[in-house]
């Protein structure tokens, strides 16, 4: 286990169109983040979980966004009824729970074009 | 509302020269304040980082400067190499918030050889 691992790493959609991006973390680590980023702006936060429970959503994750992480290993984050906004580079990252403050190990992304 | 304001927006240096980024924030309640590093193509990797105990931290070739009274702190690279050319991002997170980062726009730097 290298790093944090993103599938799939490009997607392209029509507009309406369900996507859904799945994240798989470092293995020990128990909190999981998920963060969108779009062309020449820095990262925006979206959600995290600590282990299974999901403990804070960005007012930016729409009733059109869930995230999911069933049993606190992998995590899912689905987008339903795409639209063209919603193209950016999605990332997840992985950290140890134990401290307040520390590294968050991010993943390549996945990177959603809605036409 | 954008916690976290990041300067230059781009940065061109010549090979051998010094990188300067700032950044300044808002939320008095930001207690870790790290730099990560984004190349084309991947995601960021976390450089350096500093909390508001110490004014100044050094790893290598990079120094975080913090300044607590003026809430800001900047990025220097010595001797900058063309391999540093990326983009970089300050950014800030607070006890109670699970490690949850606010990251400014992110500095594009170009080093030419």
């Amino acid at each position: 286990d290298t790093g944090v691992s993103q599938n799939p790493r490009h997607k392209i959609t029509k507009r309406g169109q369900n996507v859904t991006f799945r994240c798989d973390p470092i293995s020990e680590h128990n909190r999981l983040y998920w963060y969108r980023q779009t062309l020449g702006q820095g990262p925006e936060f979206l959600t995290y979980f600590q282990n299974e429970a999901q403990l804070e959503k960005s007012r930016l994750l729409s009733d059109r966004f869930s995230a999911e992480r069933p049993k606190g290993s992998f995590s899912t984050l689905e987008i339903q009824r795409t639209e063209q906004g919603d193209s950016a580079m999605y990332l997840c990252a992985s950290s140890f729970g134990d401290r307040e403050t520390g590294e968050l190990f991010f993943g390549e992304g996945s990177r959603l074009t809605v036409l | 509302q954008q916690q976290v304001k990041q300067s230059p927006q781009s940065l061109i240096v010549q090979k051998g020269g010094i990188s300067i980024i700032n950044c300044a924030y808002e939320n008095t309640a930001f207690d870790y304040f790290p730099w990560y590093q984004q190349f084309p193509g991947k995601g960021p990797a976390l450089l350096i980082a500093i909390r508001p105990d110490v004014s100044e931290k050094k790893e290598g070739r990079f120094t975080i400067s913090f300044n607590k009274s003026a809430k800001q702190f900047s990025l220097h690279i010595m001797d900058s190499q063309p391999g540093d050319s990326a983009t970089y991002f300050c950014a800030a997170s607070k006890r109670g918030s699970g490690s949850r980062l606010t990251f400014g726009e992110g500095t594009q730097l170009t080093v030419n050889p």
